[in-house]
């Protein structure tokens, strides 16, 4: 069971797009229940993305998810400063494991 | 409104067990799956496991020998223990909840983090 594989680092101006891939195997991101999460310095995850790209209540339309073939996406648009975090996605994995991806930091220019 | 707090010891001594847990208020333990996973300081996620209402137990292949997860149904509590623990397993710990039954009550387990806790820092150290 190997992590899932996000950039390091991405980044954007205000009101611009981004979107942070996070790629796996036909073993985990192939099973299409792929999540993202905001993750805000010394602060605790929060679900923005589940099953591909459904959007829990509460989380502005500006962020979707999208996945084609062994990689899902996650797109920020209208790009604000408080969007600025580090993001992570995770996969089920088969034998009823999850995995996460190593995270990818979001940088607002 | 779920509300997961993690607790326990702040530092552990290598090679001993680390023992947490997570008191769940807020909501009903048998709604949930209970899960914890960690960060190592500057790193990444890493899912350790979970445990049902009913005892049943997935953890991570990884971890798997050293770990044992298991709900208290009166305290209203999941505990973690982790054994033989190195200066690797120095991490903030969270305990998460994924929902066991779909908005009409079917049992439909989503596969989504839903509620975090604030999580709580473990330092291996001697």
């Amino acid at each position: 069971q190997s992590a899932l594989t996000q950039p390091r680092s991405v980044s954007g101006s205000p009101g611009q797009s981004v979107t942070i891939s996070c790629t796996g195997t036909s073993s985990d991101v192939d099973y299409n229940y792929v999540s993202w999460y905001q993750q805000h310095p010394g602060k605790a995850p929060k679900l923005m993305i589940y099953d591909v790209n459904e959007r829990p209540s509460g989380v502005p339309d500006r962020f979707s998810g999208s996945k084609s073939g062994n990689t899902a996406s996650l797109t920020i648009s209208g790009l604000q400063a408080e969007d600025e975090a580090d993001y992570y996605c995770c996969s089920y994995a088969g034998s009823y494991t999850r995995v996460f991806g190593g995270g990818t930091k979001l940088t607002v220019l | 409104q779920v509300q997961l707090q993690e607790s326990g010891p702040g530092l552990v001594k290598p090679s001993e067990t680390l023992s947490l847990t997570c008191t769940v208020s807020g909501g009903s333990i048998s709604s949930y799956y209970w899960n914890w996973i960690r960060q190592a300081p500057g790193k990444g996620l890493e899912w350790i496991g979970q445990v049902y209402y009913s005892g049943s137990t997935i953890y991570n292949p990884s971890l798997r020998s050293r770990v044992i997860m298991s709900v208290d149904m009166f305290k209203i509590q999941l505990s973690l223990e982790m054994s033989s623990v190195t200066a690797a397993d120095t991490a903030v710990y969270y305990c998460a909840a994924r929902p066991a039954f779909d908005s009409s009550g079917h049992y439909s387990p989503a596969e989504y983090f839903q509620h975090w806790g604030l999580g709580t820092l473990v330092t291996v150290s001697s």
